[in-house]
């Protein structure tokens, strides 16, 4: 089975804290992604990278930013935590585009700004 | 851009059958792809459409119309674990890798 893991499920930062939020999957993917997810507004990308180091800004990547040394690891930043940033934060991972149409999701990390 | 519109929320009785639709605005459309959420939980594949018609699964079926840029879920014989959020997605050739989302279908099953 794929296993895609986020390093922390629960994190509570204070406005203008460096976060960093970590992801890994296991199954060798091209492609990683982080999501937001806000209550009735879906999920929203910010940020997808298709190989090492690439990256490609999703819609909504202001405040954000991503680093992905190794293929199997992809790592959101928030440079400088804002209370409008807490959320639920979604990684997920697929295969290259055209083997597969699915993306695996990690478990979420719920962050909280204060 | 792309953008998805999917009812808010849908309620219904155990052994029913709910139909969630999706309709999508996108610029070059690759398919349409359906995850179910359960609180507190990641959301997981459910099916893919590429091309119109029907996909069938069990219980779930994915319906496709690129003609009229719509999809739907149907959901049959409801069962109580059926209830979790529900999110179409478009892949867009002209928008790289991606998957964009609806904002998700809250189905509430009933005894």
């Amino acid at each position: 089975d794929v296993k895609v893991t986020q390093s922390s499920r629960y994190l509570v930062k204070r406005t203008g804290e460096k976060v960093f939020l970590e992801c890994v999957q296991d199954m060798d993917h091209e492609n990683m992604f982080w999501y937001r997810q806000d209550p009735g507004l879906g999920l929203r990308l910010i940020y997808f990278s298709y190989d090492v180091k690439m990256k490609e800004k999703g819609d909504i990547p202001e405040g954000y930013s991503v680093s992905r040394e190794k293929k199997e690891r992809f790592s959101l930043i928030l440079e400088s935590a804002s209370t409008n940033q807490t959320s639920m934060y979604l990684c997920a991972s697929s295969p290259r585009w055209g083997e597969e149409n699915t993306i695996y999701f990690g478990e979420g990390s719920w962050l909280t700004v204060v | 851009g792309q953008s998805l519109e999917q009812p808010s929320e849908v309620t219904a009785v155990e052994g029913a059958i709910v139909q969630i639709n999706c309709t999508y605005q996108t610029s070059g459309f690759y398919g349409l792809s359906w995850y179910q959420q359960h609180d507190g939980g990641a959301p997981t594949f459910l099916s893919y459409n590429a091309l119109d018609g029907l996909e069938e699964t069990g219980r779930f079926s994915s319906f496709l119309s690129r003609s009229d840029s719509y999809g739907y879920l149907l959901l049959q014989e409801l069962q109580m674990k059926d209830s979790a959020s529900y999110f179409c997605a478009v892949r867009d050739r002209t928008a790289g890798n991606k998957l964009t989302f609806g904002g998700g279908t809250r189905v509430l099953v009933k005894p």
